[in-house]
């Protein structure tokens, strides 16, 4: 998975509570990227990073925030989080804007 | 934005046999178009792109055609073998990567 790794892998949690995934490099890519996958929709962007300090929305960004202090981790947030949010979340990076993604293993996200 | 349509949803084959799945896109400034094949509880896997200034890329039993005209691109996949089946991915994105949109996804069995 071209050195990445997200975590938790699994995690079950309850509607209301704040949640917390993380990505982390070790290619030293410039960018990353936060993507949702559900059923019949493919791979949905929700937040990018071009550089440390430097994100901004992609096409499903609401109730999610991220953060990125370091170029070799990328946190998305679930401020509070909704049943909707039950998903399957992927961290990606690339070298560059117009370069190739490489997808890291997923974290798999329960909320009841 | 940029919307990507993919078909079939499903293709069963019998090994050997080939395969070929369909994108279309709907953006004309789209000019990178990457494909990826996901197992099962993995993340995506790049395994082949191509470029708007090529109409054709081939890598070993993996071939990729592109119609900038009509704007479609298909993946095909020559002597098909069980450990071709996966979900597979078409994206379509602009001059900047941080708008790469994907098809829903095809489910391909390859049958012994």
């Amino acid at each position: 998975d071209a050195g990445i790794t997200q975590s938790p892998r699994h995690k079950v949690t309850e509607t209301g509570t704040p949640v917390t995934l993380r990505c982390h490099q070790t290619e030293n890519h410039r960018y990353m990227y936060w993507y949702r996958q559900d059923p019949g929709h493919g791979l949905r962007l929700i937040h990018y990073s071009y550089g440390v300090k430097d994100t901004d929305k992609g096409e499903v960004s609401d109730g999610y925030s991220v953060s990125r202090s370091k170029t070799e981790d990328f946190l998305l947030t679930l401020e509070s989080a909704t049943s909707s949010q039950t998903s399957v979340y992927f961290c990606a990076i690339s070298a560059g804007g117009s370069e190739t993604q490489y997808f890291g293993p997923g974290t798999r996200l329960l909320v009841l | 934005g940029e919307n990507v349509e993919q078909h079939p949803s499903t293709l069963s084959v019998q090994e050997g046999d080939s395969a070929v799945i369909k994108c279309t896109y709907s953006d004309s400034a789209s000019n990178y178009f990457p494909w990826y094949k996901q197992e099962l509880g993995k993340g995506p896997q790049l395994i082949i792109d191509i470029r708007s200034n090529v109409g054709e890329k081939k890598d070993q039993r993996i071939a990729v055609t592109l119609n900038k005209t009509a704007k479609h691109f298909s993946l095909h996949i020559t002597e098909t073998q069980p450990e071709d089946s996966a979900v597979y991915f078409c994206a379509a994105s602009p001059h900047n990567n941080n708008d790469m949109r994907f098809g829903a996804g095809t489910r391909l069995t390859v049958k012994p």
